[in-house]
């Protein structure tokens, strides 16, 4: 088990282009998070799945973000046109099946828009 | 609303010193979850505890121990003899069982450093 990876690491972007990051968690673990985190703050829910099913969207995640998990294996995360309040650290995570499991973390991609 | 309080942004230690991290939570639910997790220089989240809601019993890990207490909603967390490599950004939180909620929800986080 090689624990939930995410790539790319690291994008710098200009404001306005779209990006797109990827998920893959820990195999046999069927829900999957999409949380976001910027300097000095707690990690922010914005997105859930279980298997391919997206259960529950947070506010944060405006029109200009899209998720997906097609066949409920890894995840993708969309921005498009995005924005200097867009730059932070982008982090998934997965667990087994309900909200009473621990999530596992990945390292993240940090995400900086100029 | 659920919320995570935790009022001490960073501390600092000499090692071997002890250390307590304050966790203070506010849920309407009867049945929630509550997580410790570690935040390295690396920055990958690592998990170190669950307690459910309905299980006070405090718990010791080695130099980890929790101590969760429902009548003040606050479940803390020490270090004993601390070390440099506990140096982190320590965060609590927060879930409910059952319904839609499934995400977790963090307190700002506090940072420790350990120093030789």
């Amino acid at each position: 088990d090689t624990g939930v990876s995410q790539d790319p690491r690291h994008k710098i972007t200009k404001r306005g282009q779209n990006v797109t990051f990827r998920c893959d968690p820990i195999s046999e673990h069927n829900r999957l998070y999409w949380y976001r985190q910027t300097l000095g703050q707690g990690p922010e829910f914005l997105t859930y799945f279980q298997n391919e099913a997206q259960l529950e969207k947070s506010r944060l995640l405006s029109d200009r973000f899209s998720a997906e998990r097609p066949k409920g294996s890894f995840s993708t995360l969309e921005i498009q046109r995005t924005e200097q309040g867009d730059s932070a650290m982008y982090l998934c995570a997965s667990s087994l099946e309900t909200s009473r499991d621990e999530q596992f973390f990945g390292p993240g991609t940090r995400l900086t828009v100029l | 609303a659920q919320k995570v309080t935790q009022a001490q942004t960073e501390i600092s230690v000499v090692e071997k010193e002890d250390v307590t991290l304050d966790c203070v939570y506010e849920t309407r639910d009867t049945t929630y979850y509550l997580f410790w997790y570690k935040q390295p220089p690396s920055g990958e989240l690592v998990f170190l505890i669950r307690r459910n809601s309905f299980d006070e019993q405090n718990e010791i890990s080695g130099r980890y121990s929790w101590n969760f207490q429902k009548s003040t909603s606050s479940f803390n967390f020490t270090i004993t003899a601390s070390q440099v490599v506990d140096s982190a950004v320590y965060f609590c939180a927060l879930t409910s069982f059952g319904g839609s909620q499934g995400n977790l929800i963090f307190g700002k986080g506090t940072k420790l450093s350990v120093k030789p």
